[in-house]
């Protein structure tokens, strides 16, 4: 199976400023997604930002782009101009298009924002 | 409004006895997957449904059963086999289109076995 490391459990990042969210992964497919998925107080999970692995140009989302490396199976994740309400857990996931499109979850980071 | 319902929100157990979580679709998605959430362990998956009438056991299977009759639900039972079941459930789903690549999460069911 497919792991997915996260390797910050807790970040903190001062109001207005970026921050850089750390996933590997590790896989011996060539064509697969990656997400990163945001989850607040409330629990409910929220799409962020999406890759797919054969397209090299990076994803962004407003103020949320990634840091697609696949030779090194990396993928970070970047929040510019901090807002309180980014605040959550952010989680990084792989799907496999194989394996019954199974996704992979890593453990989570714990974003703090700082007023 | 399209989305994921999940019922219910909290719900509680004595040990030993089975009990069924909701998952209901609007969304026409044909996958559904089922997780578990612990602290510090991210979400497992636990089950997951391609289409109708079948299913897939997940990385945790042991201890849990689902049910795939309509492709708009997908509920889980937690058997008394279930060792330790009290955790954060989470139901989503997934379009099968060539672009439906991402999955889509319901509000979760936390289940606490007294």
């Amino acid at each position: 199976a497919q792991t997915v490391t996260q390797s910050q459990p807790e970040m903190s990042v001062q109001e207005a400023e970026t921050v850089t969210l750390s996933c590997t992964y590790d896989t011996s497919e060539s064509d697969y997604y990656l997400f990163w998925y945001k989850q607040p107080p409330s629990r409910q999970m929220i799409l962020v930002i999406r890759q797919e692995a054969y397209k090299q140009q990076n994803a962004t989302e407003n103020r949320f782009s990634v840091n697609f490396q696949k030779a090194a199976k990396s993928f970070s994740l970047k929040i510019s101009d901090s807002q309180l309400g980014d605040a959550a857990m952010y989680f990084c996931a792989y799907r496999s298009p194989n394996t019954g499109n199974q996704f992979y979850f890593g453990t989570g980071t714990s974003l703090t924002v700082i007023p | 409004d399209g989305g994921i319902t999940q019922s219910p929100k909290y719900l509680f157990r004595k040990e030993g006895q089975n009990v069924t979580l909701s998952c209901e679709q609007n969304l026409n998605h044909d996958a559904m997957y089922w997780y578990r959430q612990d602290p510090g362990q991210g979400l497992r998956l636990i089950y997951y449904s391609q289409i109708v009438n079948d299913f897939q056991k997940g990385d945790i299977a042991e201890g849990y059963s689902v049910s795939r009759e309509k492709k708009e639900s997908f509920p889980l039972t937690v058997t008394s086999a279930q060792k330790n079941p009290t955790a954060f459930y989470l139901c989503a789903s997934r379009p099968r289109t060539s672009g439906g690549a991402t999955q889509y999460f319901g509000p979760g069911t936390r289940l606490t076995v007294l």
